[in-house]
């Protein structure tokens, strides 16, 4: 298996603000990372793929520079949602990418912009 | 273009009966088949997966699904289910343009076990 941590897992804020959601693999490294959305009742969606010093790609129809993600390390993915609004009120999901196995996931985090 | 279908939204069964979740699938080539349970407000806990092998593939909590190749099927199947298999569960095939990992999922089937 893996280990995979993904904090916070619950977070309330307010219209306009940023938000931070980490993911970590604690015990293996990833060089990609993939990051889902989920909506109530949905299923998940591919927001964007990181890799490990490189910029991230972004599914179509994903805003860039509203879902910022960072891959400094091997072990550490952050996706930013900046400027929330209500509408990025939703839950996401982690995935680092391990070769020649299942892929595994984060515990999820429920964002709410009120 | 790659997809997976789960045509029920929801499966309600009683405990120690029988259970089915569906899922079909459309990929070009051989299928990386998995299939996911997800309970409230948490993340995605990995069941089973077919590869390559046995069509019976069994996984973790008393779960198997069988791959039928003919009929582009994965169902999920559970010889006595219980009020605790309750959740979400998703039928997923890896992507083949982004690598492992990376996976298209269905749209999800809610399963309801009464006592």
């Amino acid at each position: 298996g893996a280990v995979v941590s993904q904090h916070p897992s619950r977070v309330i804020c307010k219209s306009g603000t940023s938000v931070k959601i980490e993911c970590r693999s604690l015990d293996f490294q990833a060089t990609t990372m993939f990051w889902y959305r989920q909506f109530p009742k949905k299923s998940l969606m591919l927001m964007a793929t990181s890799n490990e010093g490189s910029k991230a790609t972004y599914e179509q129809g994903v805003e860039k520079d509203k879902f910022l993600i960072n891959h400094a390390s091997l072990t550490l993915s952050t996706l930013t949602v900046t400027s929330a609004h209500p509408e990025d009120s939703s839950f996401y999901i982690c995935s680092p990418a391990k070769a020649n196995t299942e892929a595994f996931f984060g515990q999820g985090t429920r964002l709410t912009v009120v | 273009a790659q997809s997976v279908a789960q045509p029920e939204d929801q499966v309600n069964v009683a405990e120690g009966n029988p259970l089915t979740v569906k899922c079909t699938y459309s990929v070009s080539g051989n299928p990386y088949l998995f299939w996911y349970v997800q309970y409230p407000n948490r993340g995605l806990q990995f069941l089973l997966k077919y590869i390559t092998g046995d069509n019976l593939v069994k996984g973790s909590y008393g779960f198997e699904a069988e791959f039928n190749k003919s009929q582009t099927s994965f169902h999920l199947k559970k010889p006595s289910a219980l009020v605790s298999d309750s959740a979400l569960y998703f039928c997923a095939v890896r992507d083949r343009t982004g690598g492992y990992n990376k996976l298209i999922f269905g749209a999800g089937t809610r399963l309801a076990v009464h006592p």
